[in-house]
């Protein structure tokens, strides 16, 4: 069954430094996602990306982040300059055309020191 | 502004017997979706099962189901059978009407499935 992957599964960083989270989504979606969880929170969304672009996103998203897609496969979140709150786990998530189900990765765990 | 509240932090059940988790939503939107997510302890968001506003069944899923009351504005999980692997947290969230939205999610509940 396709399923949506993430990596790394953990990230440990530096405050300041830049990381890099990517993420496969499912091969026929079209819609795209990411969500954090900070530990012992409730999953909040960050930005939506469909048609190369962003199509929505929340007030975490701020300057310091930034999605692409780089080719047709990944889909990628960039922190400029993580700060200690940034720490959580990353989920990418994706959804066919029309459908409103989304499927989540396993996550990636930041940790920012 | 949706919002959705999930008023039991943890929840203890008997394994084989059944258990609901609560949820309940708020939407000024006439259309819009449910869903329920498992999130075990090594962290992965498991989709379990989704309810459209207009769908006149309530949602069914295996083991899971979903008791939707719209004029109530809730929407509880109902787990028949519990199993020991059933215990992890559980998410409600809902979306908007247009589909392919950001999701809202509840704080969860947690279940532990007593041997």
């Amino acid at each position: 069954e396709p399923e949506v992957t993430q990596t790394p599964s953990h990230q440990v960083t530096q405050m300041g430094q830049e990381v890099i989270l990517r993420c496969v989504p499912i091969s026929n979606h079209l819609y795209f996602y990411w969500y954090r969880q900070i530990l012992g929170q409730k999953v909040e969304f960050l930005v939506s990306f469909y048609n190369n672009e962003i199509s929505e996103k929340s007030e975490i998203f701020d300057d310091q982040f930034s999605v692409e897609r780089p080719d047709g496969s990944n889909f990628t979140l960039k922190i400029r300059s993580t700060k200690l709150e940034d720490s959580a786990m990353y989920f990418c998530a994706s959804s066919e055309p029309g459908q409103e189900t989304q499927y989540f990765g396993p996550g990636t765990r930041l940790l920012v020191l | 502004a949706q919002k959705i509240t999930q008023t039991q932090p943890g929840m203890f059940v008997q394994e084989k017997e059944a258990v609901t988790l609560d949820c309940t939503y708020d939407t000024s939107d006439p259309s819009y979706g449910l869903f329920w997510y498992k999130q075990p302890s090594s962290g992965e968001m498991i989709f379990l099962i989704y309810q459209g506003s207009y769908d006149q069944q309530n949602a069914t899923e295996g083991r899971y189901s979903l008791n939707f009351q719209k004029a109530r504005k809730s929407a509880n999980l109902v787990i028949s059978a519990s199993q020991l692997g059933d215990s992890a947290m559980y998410f409600c969230a809902m979306s908007s009407p247009s589909g392919n939205t950001p999701l809202v999610f509840g704080k969860g509940t947690r279940l532990s499935v007593i041997a």
